[in-house]
């Protein structure tokens, strides 16, 4: 089936710790994004990328940074400098990056602070 | 500023009555994008319906309507005779074609429907 994964489901991360956290797509969309949602929030947009090698900052790209090598991978890396991570983050991607563009999102990872 | 907001927080009902979730936005651009996008418990978000501004004609999908009225700013998604399944978080979003953020969407913050048999 053709979707996107994002891995893991749950993940810890330790103070002054880097955690990378996966997004893969089968749909062979060109644009991906992150966003982060915490409780009772609407979604907030970390990082786009309309095409491979290339990615924009969002608003909220503080702490956070991204790479775009291949089509279907977008990982997202949550940095130490990013103060208080706990957050449920989203990944998404459509087809372009035209406005007019449904995205289509994975199931998520929920990341916590040990 | 907020671009999109949805004012109810969390609307409960009973199963089978009919629910409006209410959606305001504000926008410069001439052409730009609504969205609705439902969140079950599991979390990934499911794309519902997308309107385009030049497009005001209501549409229906089953028990899903949409009212889109540009003179109020408004785009209203309404359940009619709801079902448990329903029981989800709502968000409205948009998307504006000169946007500087390469087109990403504009959430609300979300309406959580609790359908109770």
């Amino acid at each position: 089936d053709g979707g996107i994964t994002q891995s893991p489901k749950y993940l810890f991360r330790k103070e002054g710790q880097n955690v990378t956290l996966s997004c893969e797509q089968n749909l062979n969309h060109d644009a991906m994004y992150w966003y982060r949602q915490d409780p009772g929030q609407g979604l907030r947009l970390i990082y786009y990328s309309q095409i491979v090698n290339d990615f924009q900052k969002g608003d909220i790209a503080e702490g956070y940074s991204v790479s775009r090598e291949k089509k279907e991978s977008f990982p997202l890396t949550v940095t130490s400098a990013q103060k208080n991570p706990t957050a449920f983050y989203l990944c998404a991607s459509s087809i372009t990056g035209a406005s007019n563009q449904p995205q289509h999102f994975g199931d998520g990872t929920r990341l916590s602070i040990l | 500023a907020q671009k999109v907001t949805q004012a109810q927080t969390e609307i409960s009902v009973v199963e089978k009555e009919d629910v409006t979730l209410d959606c305001v936005y504000e926008t410069r651009d001439t052409t730009y994008y609504l969205f609705w996008y439902k969140q079950p418990p599991s979390g990934e978000l499911v794309f519902l319906i997308r309107r385009n501004s030049f497009d005001e004609q209501n549409e229906i999908s089953g028990r899903y309507s949409w009212n889109f009225q540009k003179s109020t700013s408004s785009f209203n998604f309404t359940i009619t005779a709801s079902q448990v399944v329903d029981s989800a978080v709502y968000f409205c979003a948009l998307s504006e074609a000169n946007s500087n953020s390469g087109y990403a969407l504009n959430f609300g913050k979300g309406t959580s429907l609790l359908v109770t048999p």
